[in-house]
């Protein structure tokens, strides 16, 4: 079965520094990956895709794939207080549907 | 990014009525839409995937008599909630997916509640 998993957290960080979250999956054959942020109360927003080894940089957020290891960090530079939320790894294992983790809840303490 | 909506955003009713929510993408034409269901504090889980022009795939466990969707054009998905029963009363979420990669961007979700 293909899996995705994620530390539940709390994960606290203090306001300014980085916050670094993981996420591990099951599947080689994995294709695309996407970190959501998911507020309480509200639908994910997709922040993050990456398909390729290495990583990808946009404005305070870091994404950053291994696929040898099997394995996809998010890092979020600067941390601010609107950045406590819960961060959702996502894996297509090669076909249209996503495979979510459970989820990392953030608190960043100001 | 893509824009996903969704009608309504909330919804009371009563035990035994039917529930219909609609899920659009607004800038771009989604072949696939995806329906989840999320209860609090939990993750969120994948009931069907809704191809335009034909039947829905429901996920095991799923009930697609209980849960009927319809893709009747490249922009618009249903999801009829029929005869809702308290324990329907949950956070319902579409999403389309675009481009060769499956990004998936989500509607603000439907937010049910079945007295």
């Amino acid at each position: 079965q293909k899996e995705v998993e994620q530390n539940s957290g709390p994960l606290s960080v203090p306001e300014g520094a980085i916050a670094s979250l993981n996420c591990t999956y099951s599947d080689r054959v994995s294709q695309s990956f996407f970190w959501y942020r998911q507020y309480s109360g509200k639908s994910p927003e997709l922040i993050m895709s990456i398909y390729s080894n290495g990583d990808k940089e946009d404005g305070r957020f870091t994404a950053q794939l291994n696929k040898a290891s099997q394995y996809v960090s998010l890092l979020i530079r600067d941390s601010q207080p609107s950045d406590s939320a819960t961060y959702l790894c996502a894996v297509s294992f090669g076909n249209e549907k996503l495979t979510f983790g459970t989820g990392t809840r953030l608190t960043i303490i100001p | 990014g893509a824009v996903v909506s969704q009608h309504p955003s909330r919804v009371i009713c009563k035990s035994g009525t039917s529930v219909k929510i609609e899920c659009r993408s607004l800038d771009f034409q989604a072949t696939t839409m995806f329906w989840y269901r999320q209860f609090p504090k939990k993750s969120l889980m994948l009931m069907a995937t809704s191809n335009e022009g034909s039947k829905a795939t429901y996920e095991q466990g799923v009930e697609k008599d209980k849960f009927l969707i319809n893709h009747a054009s490249l922009t618009l998905s249903t999801l009829t909630v029929t005869s809702a029963h308290p324990e329907d009363s949950s956070f319902y979420i579409c999403s389309a997916s675009v481009g060769s990669y499956n990004e998936q961007f989500f509607g603000p979700g439907t937010r049910l509640t079945v007295l």
